[in-house]
């Protein structure tokens, strides 16, 4: 297993279009997260996802917005109507799920997205 | 709720000399803590985590840190740093009494190494 990979690594599309990035964890793993990453700040959650289900979004998801795991197996996230400001780094990470309290995230490359 | 501030945004250092990176953070309970790299094109690694026990902890690359709960810290360092070592570091706290481990991060520090 190579680590948790993102498809595609750069977008690059105009204001108004949709855009679908797709995120492929670690097998096995059961929780994965999305988090946005803009430029010269660190990443913020997203939302998360444990096997199929969504349980947590944070409030900077709007609804242009909508994240699916289906099979509890890779995840897509997809935006709508695209808008200059969502124009950052979007990162994919998974975990495994443990009796620890905490297991370690590991994270994809990314997907820069640039919305023209 | 939680929160992590990184108070230098850009920190240039000669290579071989040393590095401190610093972090605090506001929490209510005992964080855990994390320290993690990006280097341009590659996604986050971490380099070492605190959850309990001993302050000082050692990650990987030749880094540790020391978690000082008087002073809300959780300062990086390393002796001697390498040009491979140029890239953005992130401090980063985990709620564990919020369900999902979600990852709080701070706004980064750009390390640049001179030759």
């Amino acid at each position: 297993d190579t680590g948790v990979s993102q498809n595609p690594r750069h977008k690059i599309t105009k204001r108004g279009q949709n855009v679908t990035f797709r995120c492929d964890p670690i097998s096995e793993h059961n929780r994965l997260y999305w988090y946005r990453q803009t430029l010269g700040q660190g990443p913020e959650f997203l939302t998360y996802f444990q096997n199929e289900a969504q349980l947590e979004k944070s409030r900077l998801l709007s609804d242009r917005f909508s994240a699916e795991r289906p099979k509890g197996s890779f995840s897509t996230l997809e935006i709508q109507r695209t808008e200059q400001g969502d124009s950052a780094m979007y990162l994919c990470a998974s975990s495994p799920i443990t009796a620890s309290s905490y297991n370690e995230q590991f994270f994809g490359p990314g997907t820069r997205l640039t919305v023209l | 709720a939680q929160s992590v501030t990184q108070p230098d945004i850009h920190i240039t250092v000669s290579e071989g000399a040393s590095l401190e990176l610093r972090c605090n953070y506001s929490y209510g309970a005992t964080p855990y803590l994390f320290w993690y790299v990006q280097s341009p094109g590659q996604g986050l690694q971490l380099l070492l985590k605190y959850f309990s026990g001993d302050t000082l902890v050692q990650g990987i690359k030749g880094f540790e840190a020391e978690f000082k709960r008087s002073q809300s810290s959780f300062n990086l360092r390393k002796p001697s740093v390498h040009w491979s070592d140029a890239a953005e570091y992130f401090c980063a706290v985990v709620s564990i009494k919020a369900a999902g481990n979600k990852l709080t991060f701070g706004g980064g520090t750009r390390v640049l190494v001179k030759p």
